[in-house]
């Protein structure tokens, strides 16, 4: 079993929809983390959460952390085609610190049609 | 502004061969680390170093070996490849609270 279950793994919308990305578990997390990455390069950090019930934004994308720190969302509103890319959740294993050790979710495959 | 470059971006072996994936940062940052990145199965540790002289393993090991001589060096090697390590490899850095820098991946095919 996974220790992050990511959903939906496939989405493909038309530009200018919204669309939410949910990450899940039974565990609790100190923090999480959402990367994304695009074909032929390496994951990039969009965010961190800490705090349970936490809200970030970043332009279109707003992140939550759940109450009880086991799981979060993404959601886009407005999608572009800039916006395909593979969504990926992470969480550390050792406390607030990761050592480099982070453990990921399947990933969510967006495509976003013009 | 390299941060962090991984060499070759792409290798063909042979069952059997034996091959080293580089790995080199230039951020001065403790923590190394290698995944392996497969359709359906997100990213996998391979194998992580908290710091020039330790290393340790992560979920998926076996068939690798890691050593970390310097602190911007972490090479991956693969002692007898198999076709099951047909996959693409990342090598990322980090510092502090979880945040990870990664390179543009290493696409490995065995035949």
């Amino acid at each position: 079993t996974q220790l992050l279950e990511q959903s939906p793994q496939f989405l493909s919308i038309q530009e200018g929809e919204n669309l939410t990305v949910y990450c899940n578990s039974s565990s609790v997390f100190s923090s999480l983390q959402w990367y994304r990455q695009e074909p032929g390069e390496g994951p990039v950090l969009l965010v961190t959460v800490v705090t349970g019930g936490e809200v970030k934004k970043l332009k279109r994308l707003t992140f939550q952390f759940g109450d009880a720190r086991k799981d979060s969302s993404l959601h886009i509103t407005a999608a572009q085609p800039g916006d395909t890319g593979l969504y990926l959740c992470a969480v550390a294993n050792a406390g607030g610190t990761s050592y480099g050790k982070l453990t990921f979710g399947q990933g969510t495959i967006l495509t976003v049609h013009p | 502004n390299a941060g962090v470059t991984q060499t070759p971006k792409f290798q063909v072996l042979k069952t059997g061969q034996s091959m080293t994936l580089q790995c080199a940062q230039d951020m001065n940052h403790e923590y190394m680390s290698w995944y392996r990145q497969d359709p359906g199965m997100g990213l996998r540790l391979i194998h992580y170093s908290v710091g020039a002289g330790i290393t340790d393993q992560g979920e998926v090991p076996n068939g690798y070996n890691v050593s970390r001589s310097t602190t911007e060096d972490f090479p991956l090697r693969l002692l007898s490849a198999a076709p099951s390590q047909t996959s693409v490899y990342f090598c990322a850095s980090g510092q502090g609270a979880g945040e990870l820098f990664f390179g543009e991946g290493s696409r490995l095919t065995v035949l």
